[in-house]
């Protein structure tokens, strides 16, 4: 069955302290790996989308990596901005499909 | 450009009676997707449109849930009657027709029922 796991569930981070999210997926066939940031009451915000292992893929301060098996969002020296919660969603390699199957997120929280 | 835009922001009704939501997608957009977010279930897709017609809606937990795309610029997913399990955050996403393309949210509609 396709799936697709994020960890941890929640980080805290003191501002400075760099550290990386992490999605695992198992599907059958990758078209797309999606990064979204979602702030509290509104809906996620498109941040990354990888196709292939090996790419990467930067903004500010988030790096995002791909391999076969999970993608990993680097977070270097974080802010307090930086607080939210990440989702990876992916998209399956199956013609005519356009859904995504999404992570259940990792809570971030930055402390000055 | 405006974003994806969903109506009402926040819907608090009784149980049993009809809920209505609302969403404006992206203009050139292509496709539309419904989704539900709660605490246990994180984002499950309900539904998706493809040039307003509907696709997949194999995720739309039960014959009380409906939705439609009458035109290009205009969707709603409706509940009747509606329960107290219905009580979740809904979201709009819309996107370009071509492969690998983002999905864009708008900020949702979080509704109770009482």
């Amino acid at each position: 069955e396709d799936q697709v796991t994020q960890s941890p569930e929640a980080l805290r981070l003191q501002e400075g302290e760099s550290s990386s999210l992490n999605c695992s997926y198992t599907v059958s066939g990758l078209r797309g790996l999606f990064w979204y940031r979602q702030d509290p009451g509104k809906g996620p915000e498109f941040l990354f989308t990888l196709y292939s292992a090996g790419e990467e893929k930067e903004k500010e301060r988030l790096k995002a990596t791909l391999t076969k098996k999970e993608s990993f969002l680097h977070i270097t020296a974080p802010k307090p901005e930086d607080s939210a919660t990440y989702l990876c969603a992916v998209q399956r390699a199956r013609s005519g499909t356009y859904k995504y199957i999404f992570g259940t997120g990792t809570r971030l929280k930055v402390l000055a | 450009d405006a974003g994806v835009i969903q109506s009402p922001r926040h819907e608090v009704t009784e149980m049993g009676q009809e809920v209505t939501l609302r969403c404006k997608p992206i203009s050139g957009h292509d496709y539309l997707f419904w989704y539900r977010q709660t605490m246990m279930r994180g984002l499950e897709l309900l539904i998706y449109f493809n040039n307003n017609v509907p696709i997949d809606d194999s995720g739309m937990p039960e014959d009380r849930f409906s939705a439609k795309m009458p035109n290009a610029s205009f969707s709603t997913l409706k509940i009747q009657p509606s329960e107290p399990r219905d009580s979740a955050v809904y979201f709009c996403a819309s996107s370009f027709d071509r492969e690998v393309q983002p999905q864009h949210f708008g900020d949702g509609t979080r509704l109770s029922i009482l």
